[in-house]
């Protein structure tokens, strides 16, 4: 069956460093993935997306690389601040055979950056 | 320009009792999502309309789960009878376009159910 792991349920790191979210999945062929931010009693917030025949986005201070040979995404946040603490959720698209592409989301990762 | 308008943000029902929840697209949008996230999961999608019709809804539990798009901007989802499994945040999204595969989902900020 179809999976999305999402390395870890939570991720501590010091303000400045840099942090590194996974998202593997099996059993799955995406045409995209899409990276979302979601604050506690709100909606997810879109942040990047990247295609099957991209390796690498960039927008400020993310950057999402694409293996899809791995079948892994890796999300960075560099120079991390404490506003950046918040659940990262990975969404993988794929064609839903009924005229539209889908979203499967993993459980997320919540990253808190410690000042 | 205007976000995702979703209402009520909570509701407290008793299990075997109805409740409906309505959701305001983007303007202008065609593609619209109802979605459920459990406490410590994902959004998991129920139903995905383009436009006033149904697209795909084959995650929606049918026997108690309903949901339309009148006039292809408006939409509301309805359970009935609600169970105790039903509790959870019910999100709404839309997107421009759903058939094109560049298209980020804009969500609502949701209604959080709970079922005594």
């Amino acid at each position: 069956s179809q999976k999305i792991e999402q390395n870890s349920e939570a991720l501590n790191i010091q303000e400045g460093k840099t942090a590194t979210l996974t998202c593997n999945y099996t059993n799955y062929s995406p045409a995209y993935l899409q990276w979302y931010r979601q604050d506690p009693g709100r909606g997810p917030v879109f942040l990047l997306l990247i295609r099957e025949n991209e390796k690498e986005k960039r927008k400020e201070r993310l950057k999402v690389t694409f293996d899809t040979t791995l079948k892994q995404s890796l999300f960075h946040i560099t120079a991390s601040q404490p506003a950046d603490s918040a659940t990262y959720l990975c969404a993988l698209g794929a064609w839903g055979g009924a005229g539209s592409y889908q979203l499967t989301f993993g459980k997320g990762t919540k990253l808190s950056v410690i000042p | 320009e205007a976000g995702v308008a979703q209402s009520p943000r909570y509701k407290i029902i008793e299990k075997r009792q109805s409740v409906a929840f309505w959701c305001n697209p983007i303007s202008g949008h065609a593609t619209l999502y109802w979605y459920q996230q459990i406490l410590g999961q994902g959004p998991k999608l129920l139903i995905q309309f383009q436009n006033n019709g149904v697209v795909d809804d084959s995650q929606l539990p049918k026997d108690r789960f309903s949901a339309e798009r009148l006039k292809g901007v408006d939409s509301t989802l309805k359970i009935q009878p609600a169970k105790l499994e039903d509790s959870a945040v019910y999100l709404c999204a839309s997107s421009l376009d759903g058939r094109y595969s560049n298209q980020p989902q804009h969500f609502g900020d949701g209604t959080r159910l709970s079922i005594l």
